[in-house]
């Protein structure tokens, strides 16, 4: 157990739609980071937010898009659903602490758009 | 973009084996991260490694950050059968808001009780 929950569990749209997954951080945890993992491959890191702001952002479209709230809970939206989104979204949340962090991962939205 | 380059990408072992895993980079990283996942579950931090020729040794884990900061290596001691899972590596550049990490594709380890 990380501390670090993600709803919902999984979920099925289908293409053109739009979705939105949340992530509730480890407490004291004032940083997000979001990925995509397809199956069979590596994370694919989309963005991070680090007390409410975009703190850096991975090769991903606009229509993927995020929040941070005041009490560091975030949210993913991805817009205009494609097939090829289907995967297993993953947050992480950490603390900055000046030459690295640790990321921790919640379990993941399985995501399946048809 | 950046690309990491891990190896072997499944490795089938014997309970009390030793284990090597490595990954190369084109580029420079900050941070070099191994990880473990497990069916279901997200990636869980083995190892950080922060200095260029640093080593870093977690229990029966041992990794090493490579000189050029485009490599690292990831052994297992005497393999038992919770190892089994899959190992990424990860690769962090950071400075100001441009914060961006990179995994590899993974090494599924199986291990044969």
């Amino acid at each position: 157990e990380t501390g670090v929950t993600q709803s919902p569990t999984h979920l099925i749209k289908t293409r053109g739609q739009q979705v939105t997954l949340r992530c509730s951080s480890q407490s004291g945890h004032n940083t997000v980071s979001w990925y995509q993992q397809a199956l069979g491959q590596g994370p694919q890191f989309i963005f991070q937010y680090y007390r409410e702001e975009e703190n850096g952002r991975g090769n991903f479209p606009p229509r993927f898009s995020g929040l941070q709230f005041p009490n560091y809970s975030s949210e993913l939206n991805v817009n205009a659903l494609e097939l090829d989104d289907s995967a297993l979204y993953l947050c992480a949340s950490s603390r900055p602490s000046g030459a690295g962090e640790t990321q921790y991962f919640g379990p993941g939205t399985r995501l399946l758009v048809l | 973009g950046q690309q990491l380059n891990q190896s072997p990408q499944s490795m089938f072992i014997q309970e009390g084996e030793d284990v090597s895993m490595n990954c190369t980079s084109s580029s420079i990283f900050n941070t070099w991260l191994w990880y473990k996942q497990d069916p279901g579950e997200g990636p869980v931090l083995l190892i950080a490694l922060y200095k260029a020729g640093e080593l870093t040794s977690n229990g029966r884990l041992t990794a090493q950050f490579g000189i050029t900061r485009k490599d690292s290596f990831l052994n297992i001691s005497a393999s038992i059968p919770s190892d089994v899972g899959i190992y990424f590596c990860a690769g962090v550049n950071s400075g100001g808001s441009n914060y961006k990490l990179t995994f590899g594709k993974g090494t599924l380890l199986t291990v044969n009780p």
